[in-house]
């Protein structure tokens, strides 16, 4: 079964590196996002891309955040400067366009020191 | 205003028995979708049910079944017939028609099923 995957499945890095975190979804898929939950806490919606562009983005989705499809099958998020409170786990998902679903990848474990 | 409020941070159930809960949610719009989540230990996020704000019925997969209550806003989860492999974090999720990319998530509900 078809199926999201995420690379790295944890990363450390030091506060103020750039970190890229990258998320291959589900082939068919056309639409994609990524979420982060810091351990314990809820899940928080970043950003939703579509058609080669940003649909939606949170409050969370600052400038240091960005988001690429630079290949069109690879889905990165990058972190352009790292602070300690980045440190979370980050979920890449996928949807096929007409369905409810979301497919969620197994996380990325980002840990900032 | 929170968009989902899931007010059980822990519940208990005995293995075999049935467990709800809970999920309220706040929207203006009047097209929106209610989603259900489950987490395990092992952290992946898993799809359980869906809601959609004009269904007639309420959702049903097996043993999950949303208890849709529009007027109160409540979107509860209801396991039947609990199993030891329910225990888990359950997240709810709602996106509205206006921002249709964009997901809000609860707290989330920390299940213990008891053998």
């Amino acid at each position: 079964e078809p199926e999201v995957t995420q690379t790295p499945s944890h990363q450390v890095t030091q506060m103020g590196q750039e970190v890229i975190l990258r998320c291959v979804p589900i082939s068919n898929h056309l639409y994609f996002y990524w979420y982060r939950q810091i351990l314990g806490q809820k899940v928080e919606f970043l950003v939703s891309f579509y058609n080669n562009e940003i649909s939606e983005k949170s409050e969370i989705f600052d400038d240091q955040f960005s988001v690429e499809r630079p290949d069109g099958s690879n889905f990165t998020l990058k972190i352009r400067s790292t602070k300690l409170e980045d440190s979370a786990m980050y979920f890449c998902a996928s949807r096929k366009a007409g369905v409810n679903e979301q497919f969620f990848g197994p996380g990325t474990r980002l840990t900032v020191l | 205003a929170q968009k989902i409020t899931q007010t059980q941070p822990g519940m208990f159930v005995q293995e075999k028995e049935a467990v709800t809960l809970d999920c309220t949610y706040d929207t203006s719009d009047p097209s929106y979708g209610l989603f259900w989540y489950k987490q395990p230990s092992s952290g992946e996020m898993i799809f359980l049910i869906y809601q959609g704000s004009y269904d007639q019925q309420n959702a049903t997969e097996g043993r999950y079944s949303l208890n849709f209550q529009k007027a109160r806003k409540s979107a509860n989860l209801v396991i039947s017939a609990s199993q030891l492999g329910d225990s888990a974090m359950y997240f709810c999720a709602m996106r509205e028609e206006e921002n249709f990319n964009k997901f809000y998530f609860g707290s989330g509900t920390k299940l213990n099923v008891k053998p």
